[in-house]
């Protein structure tokens, strides 16, 4: 049974530029949340989709948009790239609200140089 | 004031202690609690959950939750080489986002 997988695992782009991150969530989830972990801190969360609909949002600004797909797979888009916005991106998915736990892939390395 | 706080460590024990990882958090509403395993690059590791107050064991590892102190721990016995890792706290609102705590390294010697 395939967990959560994310694509790509690496990625470098120039500041300015826009990235499109993917997850594909474990089977039988439907809610996918994303998060940010900068090198050293625990992840920071981004936004959540279920249904197709962003339900619950970080602090982050509108630079950040997702998006959730009918098959529950879901892409993070990051416009006007900054050198802060280098980091690990991780996507989680989970049943419902969660109250089973979430499960991680491993994560999108992005690099703006 | 961070929602959680947990000591980043580092932390380095010898093989076969007994580790202790805190967390404080600064909310009531908290009801699910969790701790996830990280090893160097790659994604955070569902190890532990708890759903209020209380104790639950898995094996070499204990999570306890004290909701009146707001105080929750992880204890690993005989600690392994294998357990060398970044542990990471994490609760649950009720919008179901996780907090996370800053994640203590942890660094066990053969």
């Amino acid at each position: 049974d395939a967990g959560v997988t994310q694509s790509p695992t690496h990625l470098i782009k120039t500041r300015g530029q826009q990235v499109t991150l993917r997850c594909s969530p474990k089977s039988g989830h439907d809610t996918v949340s994303w998060y940010q972990q900068a090198l050293g801190q625990g992840p920071q969360f981004i936004f959540q989709y279920y249904e197709e609909e962003e339900r619950q949002r970080g602090n982050f600004p509108d630079r950040f948009s997702g998006h959730q797909f009918p098959n529950y797979s879901s892409e993070l888009n990051v416009n006007a790239l900054l050198l802060g916005d280098s980091a690990l991106y991780l996507c989680a998915s989970s049943s419902g609200r969660g109250n089973y736990g979430y499960t991680f892939g491993s994560g999108t390395r992005l690099t703006v140089v | 004031q961070k929602e959680v706080e947990q000591d980043p460590g580092p932390l380095s024990v010898p093989e076969g202690a007994i580790v202790s990882l805190n967390c404080t958090y600064s909310n009531s509403a908290f009801q699910y609690f969790m701790w996830y395993r990280q090893y160097s690059r790659k994604g955070p590791e569902l190890l532990m959950y708890t759903y209020s107050s209380g104790n639950k064991e898995d094996g070499r590892f204990t999570a306890q939750v004290d909701k009146s102190s707001k105080y929750i721990s992880l204890f690993i016995r005989d600690s392994q080489p294998s357990d060398s890792a970044t542990y990471l706290c994490a609760m649950k609102d009720q919008g179901g986002k996780l907090i996370f705590g800053q994640g203590t390294e942890l660094s066990v010697k053969p």
